[in-house]
């Protein structure tokens, strides 16, 4: 069946970059948009954005000028970097796969197990 | 920015019992509405999308209804199984938005 594994460093000082690969097994990653979404401990879910395999991107406004999501069609991953973070940024971060119909009208149907990010020095 | 707002945050229910959670968009979204269940340490797993059609291998026991900007997560008959906390998330527009989560407690 169709899997998504998150990795990354669990650590990142404050002011770098946070970069993060989802890795998905199972199916081909040019069938489907991915996307990023966060969540803050014991908070709630922010979706941080998506990416075709063409390398179509759409992001949250509010993170815009900080994030770049990249795929690598080769090794069936996509990933996420997150520049110049803080603590507010310390979350786990989950990769998902967006299903539904018709063309942008998206939902998660698959979530990778999440991978916490502590942003500390 | 759509806002998603769910009541209540907090749910005390017992083994047994019918529990309704409320999902309000702060603007129309048509029937673009999907619930999660999360467990402490877990990632969300889909239930129900397009307002109230359920997910493959989810139990009969949830149910959705709504459209606009009031929609409604109902679980029959709650088990222990159950206990955890449910999230809305509107993709009607982006950026996508989720509820705040209503946790589901045993009373």
């Amino acid at each position: 069946q169709v899997q998504l594994q998150e990795s990354g460093p669990g650590l990142v000082k404050p002011s770098e970059t946070l970069s993060l690969t989802c890795t998905v097994s199972g199916d081909s990653i040019s069938t489907y948009f991915w996307s990023w979404i966060r969540q803050p401990p014991g908070k709630g879910l922010e979706w941080i954005g998506y990416i075709y395999y063409s390398g179509n991107t759409n992001y949250n406004p509010s993170l815009k000028s900080r994030v770049t999501i990249s795929v690598d069609t080769s090794k069936n991953q996509f990933s996420l970097q997150l520049s110049s973070v803080t603590a507010a940024d310390t979350a786990v971060y989950y990769c998902a796969r967006d299903v539904g119909l018709p063309a942008h009208r998206w939902y998660f149907d698959l979530w990778g197990r999440g991978s916490l990010v502590t942003v500390s020095s | 920015d759509i806002q998603m707002t769910q009541s209540p945050s907090t749910l005390s229910a017992s083994v047994g019992d019918r529990v309704t959670i409320t999902c309000r968009a702060s603007q129309s979204i048509s029937s673009w509405l999907a619930w999660y269940q999360q467990k402490p340490g877990k990632a969300p797993k889909l239930l129900i999308y397009k307002a109230s059609s359920l997910e493959s291998g989810v139990p009969s026991k949830f149910s959705g209804s709504g459209s606009g900007t009031e929609f409604t997560l109902t679980i029959s008959s709650l088990q222990p199984d159950d206990f955890a906390t449910y999230y809305c998330q509107q993709y009607n527009s982006y950026p996508r938005t989720f509820g705040q989560g209503t946790k589901v407690e045993i009373k």
